[in-house]
């Protein structure tokens, strides 16, 4: 049981490439979120899926696109990567997303950690 | 604007001491509460989620406690090890599933 896997761990970007950052989770979790922490700042939620099949704006969206492709995984693409995108990128399932579930834990990956020159 | 603000930013204590975080909220209407615990280069892992009639809740040698009508919470860690040096973040959860991440505290254990 890996939980919730990221890759690339790291990644380096010319301004203006493309890009995409997966995720998988092996928990049999209905939602996922794409979350960027940086320095000196919470995270905050770029991204999220409540359910397969539903993708949601959060916080941050621009420039940014997702894909839920399967109950399991969830990406997340960069079209034209800028600088203010350097970063480190999380994706985090929980097992349901209604208020319902509001007490569910959420479980984190490890981390992408995007430089973008 | 909904606020999660913590306090130190940044705390070094001896093996062995207690120590005691700080996390003030604006967040309304609440849900629930949670601490993480994030080490370097590693994901925020889960300590505890505590709701607006809980006021206090321990994982081992960490006790949260809530007080919802001043908004506040703390993490107080106990007979601290070198393994508590990580970064621990305040996360405030409205009614709606919109979760406001703290900064978080810093803290290092030194031997």
């Amino acid at each position: 049981n890996a939980g919730v896997t990221q890759t690339p761990k790291f990644q380096v970007l010319k301004t203006g490439q493309s890009m995409t950052l997966q995720c998988a989770q092996d928990m049999n979790h209905n939602s996922m979120y794409w979350y960027r922490q940086d320095p000196g700042m919470g995270l905050r939620l770029i991204y999220y899926s409540a359910s397969e099949g539903t993708t949601d704006k959060g916080e941050v969206p621009n420039g940014y696109n997702v894909s839920r492709l399967n109950k399991r995984e969830f990406s997340l693409r960069l079209e034209s990567a800028a600088p203010s995108q350097t970063s480190v990128y999380f994706c985090a399932s929980r097992l349901a997303f209604s208020s319902g579930g509001n007490l569910y834990e959420q479980y984190f990956g490890p981390g992408t950690r995007l430089t973008v020159t | 604007k909904n606020q999660v603000e913590q306090s130190p930013q940044s705390l070094i204590i001896l093996e062995g001491k207690n120590c005691t975080l700080q996390c003030n909220y604006t967040v309304s209407p609440f849900s629930n509460l949670r601490w993480y615990k994030q080490d370097t280069g590693r994901g925020p892992v889960s300590l505890t989620i505590m709701t607006f009639s809980e006021n206090t809740k321990s994982n081992g040698r960490y006790t949260a406690t809530l007080d919802a009508d001043t908004k506040q919470s703390s993490l107080h860690i106990t007979a601290s090890q070198l393994s508590d040096s990580a970064s621990y973040i305040c996360v405030v959860a409205h009614n709606n599933n919109d979760m406001r991440f703290g900064a978080g505290t810093r803290l290092t254990v030194k031997p």
